[in-house]
C-alpha cells in the first residue's frame, strides 16, 4: 500500500465506548497529524507528532488521546466521548515538522457519537 | 496570531466557465508557505500547490492558476473551463516560518459545484 491509509473510514460508538483510530502511512515521513473536521468549521489541528514525539497539543480534551509507537504509525485512542465530538478525523504525515513541508492527508475516519 | 479567511462559502458554476476562489490571510511573520488543497467527497485533501512568502510570481498548472499578492494578503485561486470532476471543496492554508514551523491553517474551505 502507498500513501496515507485511515481505519475504520466508518465508526459510530456510544458515549461509554472506547474506541481507537489507526493511521499508517507508507511514505516514510517522520511526522505525523491528527485533524478534526466539523460541520461549518475550519480543519482544526488536534496533534502533531516528529519522530515519535509529540511536539504538538492543541487544547485537546482528554478524552482524546494520541499514541505513535513509531513513524508509520499513528492511533487516536477515544473514550467516553460527547455527541458534538462527532466529525471527520484526518490524519497526515509529512517528511518533517517544518512549514514548507507539504501534507499527505489519508481519507478519514468518519465518527458519530450518540 | 495567523488567519486564513475564504470568504466564499459556496459556488456554483456551469462547465466550462472560469472561477476564482479567493482566500486572505493574515501573519506578522516575514517567511511563510501558503498552500492549497482540493478535497473532493472521497474525504482526502489532496494537494494543489505551495507558494513560499518571497516568490510573488503567478503559477499556471494546466487549467488552474494562482495570484499570489503580497501587497493584499491575498492568494487566489483561478480554474478556467471548469469541469464536473473540479466540484469539489477547496482549502487555502498557511505555515509560518519565523514563528516556529506552525503547523498548516486552514481557511473554512470553499465548496465549488460545477453543473453540467
Amino acid at each position: 500500500e502507498t500513501g496515507v491509509t485511515q481505519t475504520p473510514r466508518h465508526l459510530v460508538m456510544g458515549m461509554t465506548n472506547k474506541k481507537s483510530l489507526k493511521c499508517e502511512q507508507h511514505l516514510g515521513h517522520n511526522a505525523m497529524y491528527w485533524y478534526k473536521q466539523s460541520a461549518k468549521k475550519p480543519l482544526e489541528l488536534m496533534f502533531v507528532y516528529n519522530f515519535k514525539e509529540q511536539t504538538e497539543n492543541n487544547s485537546v480534551p482528554s478524552r482524546f488521546s494520541p499514541e505513535c509507537p513509531n513513524s508509520s504509525h499513528l492511533f487516536l485512542h477515544l473514550h467516553t466521548l460527547q455527541p458534538e465530538d462527532s466529525a471527520l478525523y484526518l490524519c497526515a504525515s509529512s517528511p518533517g515538522h517544518s512549514g514548507a513541508n507539504v501534507l499527505t492527508f489519508g481519507a478519514g475516519s468518519r465518527l458519530t457519537v450518540l | 496570531a495567523q488567519k486564513v479567511t475564504q470568504a466564499q462559502t459556496e459556488i456554483s458554476v456551469v462547465e466550462k466557465e472560469d472561477v476564482t476562489l479567493d482566500c486572505v490571510y493574515e501573519t506578522r511573520d516575514t517567511t511563510y508557505y501558503l498552500f492549497w488543497y482540493k478535497q473532493p467527497p472521497s474525504g482526502e485533501l489532496v494537494f494543489l500547490i505551495r507558494r513560499n512568502s518571497f516568490d510573488e510570481q503567478n503559477e499556471i498548472s494546466g487549467r488552474y492558476s494562482w495570484n499570489f499578492q503580497k501587497s493584499t494578503s491575498s492568494f487566489n485561486f483561478t480554474i478556467t473551463a471548469s469541469q464536473v470532476v473540479d466540484s469539489a471543496v477547496y482549502f487555502c492554508a498557511l505555515s509560518e516560518v519565523d514563528s516556529g514551523n506552525t503547523p498548516l491553517v486552514f481557511g473554512k474551505g470553499t465548496r465549488l459545484s460545477v453543473i453540467a
